[in-house]
């Protein structure tokens, strides 16, 4: 079993709806979950960073996670055509730092259609 | 703004050549960055940990002598892609870690450098 599981999609939704994303892990160690987004030909760039469980919200982006699953989400609310790229989650089990503590899923492919 | 600046965005290069990869951390110092490498449909592959002043860190199946790191300042980590063959075509990305205080926050990348060997 991988570490971290995220459907590939594509996901493809019509303009205005919410968008679930989702990643499951098998490593209950990871203790530090982000989410980030990567438009085509671009790096990725951070979007929601949370620590244990819990949600929190920023804007139309609202992350939760679920320890106790291993199961963690990325909800947009009023879906738009520039949020259409790939959603990377990330977590790591530890605070000292270092990509090496890291692991990504593969990313979703999110399409928003106009 | 951007944190992390990196150069170029694409090369196209003949096989055989070497390509250099510079990084640039415009906010803060990094003692440590991080070279990571993409395929389509695929996650992130760390490849490497840069660190300012020493050796770089070869994760496992990467080979340090084709892929050379440079870690001369705070604020620079450059990759040189060797002797480059078609396979060495790739999305390469390299990042940041942010700390607040002593802890780890999140990694900030570059935009990624789009390398075709022909």
């Amino acid at each position: 079993q991988k570490e971290v599981e995220q459907d590939p999609g594509p996901l493809s939704v019509p303009e205005g709806a919410i968008v679930s994303l989702n990643c499951t892990y098998s490593n209950s160690a990871f203790q530090y979950f982000m989410w980030y987004r990567q438009y085509s030909r671009k790096g990725p760039e951070l979007l929601m960073y949370t620590y244990s469980s819990g949600n929190k919200e920023d804007g139309r982006f609202t992350a939760q996670v679920d320890k106790s699953s291993k199961y963690i989400s990325l909800f947009i609310r009023d879906s738009q055509p520039s949020d259409s790229a790939t959603y990377l989650c990330a977590m790591s089990s530890y605070s000292g730092g270092g990509a090496d503590g890291l692991t990504f899923g593969k990313g979703t492919h999110l399409i928003i259609q106009p | 703004g951007a944190v992390v600046s990196q150069h170029p965005s694409w090369v196209i290069c003949k096989s055989g050549t070497s390509v250099k990869i510079e990084c640039r951390s415009l906010d803060f110092q990094a003692t440590t960055m991080f070279w990571y490498r993409q395929f389509p449909k695929k996650s992130l592959m760390l490849m490497a940990t840069s660190n300012e002043g020493s050796k770089a860190t070869y994760e496992q199946g990467v080979e340090k002598d084709k892929f050379l790191i440079n870690h001369a300042s705070l604020t620079l980590s450059t990759l040189t892609v060797t002797s480059a063959h078609p396979e060495d075509s790739s999305f390469y990305i390299c990042s940041v870690p942010h700390h607040r205080g002593l802890r780890f926050t999140a990694l900030h990348f570059g935009n990624g450098t789009r390398l075709t060997v022909t």
